[in-house]
């Protein structure tokens, strides 16, 4: 099964700084469509998660546009150009491309300094 | 965009069966890939299971291969969970979630508001 693995596990951020967090996948993302299938998600407190970006850096419907995903290859990038207090929560990356199994992350908390 | 409800989550000693439901209402059922996405207390998130939209074929988490059995009724618009053979380790909240796309690849864009599942002796 391909590994996800997020980083930092933990990130403070200050209301209006921006903020990244990693993703690294054990192998390549690129299926054979062409497609690179790398989804952020995120969850906030006592909530079900959301999805915010899907294949690499397309914002799902309503997302504001301070989040924006990056990447290629194993190596990707959610970022926040601005965090704002409704951003806190733990997301998640989700690979899809080497599918079954769909596999997520450990999680990454942001929280307000 | 839709909205998903489960039902059927409780507590149970090791060994028992469940099954859980989801109710689906404002898209159409029929057309979209399915799935049961679970979260252990304190815990990331853990992909189940997933079922094609048309033909039904199924697919599952090792973890689960054996004891659960997932499908759907498109005449009900309902997705369906059954737990066999029940672990601690099943201990979870359990969501239901909806396919963006006509692929799983690109991830879930409706999530239901998910069911506890709690094993214990």
């Amino acid at each position: 099964d391909v590994v996800m693995t997020q980083s930092p596990l933990s990130l403070p951020v200050t209301l209006g700084q921006p903020a990244s967090i990693s993703c690294r996948s054990s192998q390549s993302l690129v299926y054979s469509d062409g497609n690179t299938y790398l989804n952020w998600f995120q969850q906030r407190p006592g909530q079900s998660p959301r999805r915010l970006i899907y294949k690499v850096s397309n914002r799902d419907s309503g997302v504001p546009d301070r989040f924006s995903g990056s990447g290629s290859g194993t190596d990707f990038t959610l970022k926040i150009s601005r965090v704002e207090a409704e951003d806190v929560g733990v997301y998640y990356c989700m690979q899809g491309t080497h599918w079954p199994p769909i596999t997520f992350g450990q999680g990454t908390r942001l929280e307000i300094k | 965009e839709g909205q998903l409800l489960e039902s059927g989550g409780g507590l149970l000693q090791p060994g028992g069966s469940l099954r859980l439901s989801c109710a689906a209402s404002g898209f159409t059922f029929s057309n979209y890939p399915m799935t049961w996405v679970r979260q252990a207390p304190g815990k990331g998130l853990e992909w189940v299971s997933g079922i094609t939209a048309s033909d039904g074929r199924t697919y599952y988490a090792d973890s689960v291969k054996g004891r659960f059995t997932i499908s759907r009724d498109n005449s009900k618009n309902t997705l369906y969970l059954q737990m066999n053979s029940l672990r601690a380790e099943d201990t979870a909240v359990y969501y239901c979630a909806k396919v963006g796309m006509a692929t799983i690849r690109e991830g879930m864009d409706v999530w239901g508001q998910g069911t506890t599942v709690t094993v214990s002796s």
